[in-house]
């Protein structure tokens, strides 16, 4: 396994575009988790999901931010008309809900949205 | 509530020099910590976690930590910086949810 993949690694989208990014954790992990990290700050938690179910959300995640993971595996981050206060970096992460509160994740390489 | 401070946006170092990253919590209960580093355009790789089974943390590239309860710390360390050690340095506070609460990020500088 290779790790958690993220797709696409940069994206320079319009104001008012939609855009989605897609999130393969661990393939045995049944946790997965979205950050975003804006520049000079660290990474923020958006939502996560354990198997398909999404069991926790930020207030950061707006009405126009929707996360899915459908089959439990793959996961996407939709976001719609985009803004430019949306440009950052969103990471992907995943973890075995086996292993504990101190355990720590496996992190993505992140996708990188600029909003022009 | 969870949080980290972490003290110094920019550490500069020599070459061979000992590094230091501050990192201050605040929890309501005995925290699991974490340091994790980000080298540039890429995701976040764990260097070590305190998990309560010893305060003296050894990690990953010679880095150790040292959970202070007293002080409220888990400072990073190493004795002797390498060039390949400059990124991006972030201190993390988990309790038994599953959220982390990351700090703002050191910005480690190695001066050949």
């Amino acid at each position: 396994d290779t790790g958690v993949s993220q797709d696409p690694r940069h994206k320079i989208t319009k104001r008012g575009q939609n855009v989605t990014f897609r999130c393969d954790p661990i393939s045995e992990h049944n946790r997965l988790y979205w950050y975003r990290q804006t520049l000079g700050q660290g990474p923020e938690f958006l939502t996560y999901f354990q198997n398909e179910a999404q069991l926790e959300k930020s207030r950061l995640l707006s009405d126009r931010f929707s996360a899915e993971r459908p089959k439990g595996s793959f996961s996407t981050l939709e976001i719609q008309r985009t803004e430019q206060g949306d440009s950052a970096m969103y990471l992907c992460a995943s973890s075995l809900a086996s292993q504990g509160s101190n355990y720590g994740y496996t992190f993505g390489s992140g996708t990188r949205l600029t909003v022009v | 509530a969870q949080s980290v401070t972490q003290l110094g946006s920019h550490v500069s170092v020599s070459e061979g020099a000992l590094v230091l990253l501050r990192c201050n919590y605040s929890s309501s209960v005995p925290p699991y910590l974490f340091w994790y580093v980000q080298y540039p355009n890429q995701g976040l790789q764990l260097l070590l976690k305190y998990t309560s089974a010893a305060t003296l943390v050894k990690g990953i590239n010679g880095f150790e930590a040292e959970f202070k309860k007293s002080e409220t710390s888990f400072h990073l360390t190493k004795p002797s910086a390498h060039m390949s050690d400059a990124a991006e340095y972030f201190c993390a506070v988990k309790n038994t949810g599953n959220q982390f609460y990351f700090g703002t990020g050191t910005s480690l500088t190695v001066i050949p």
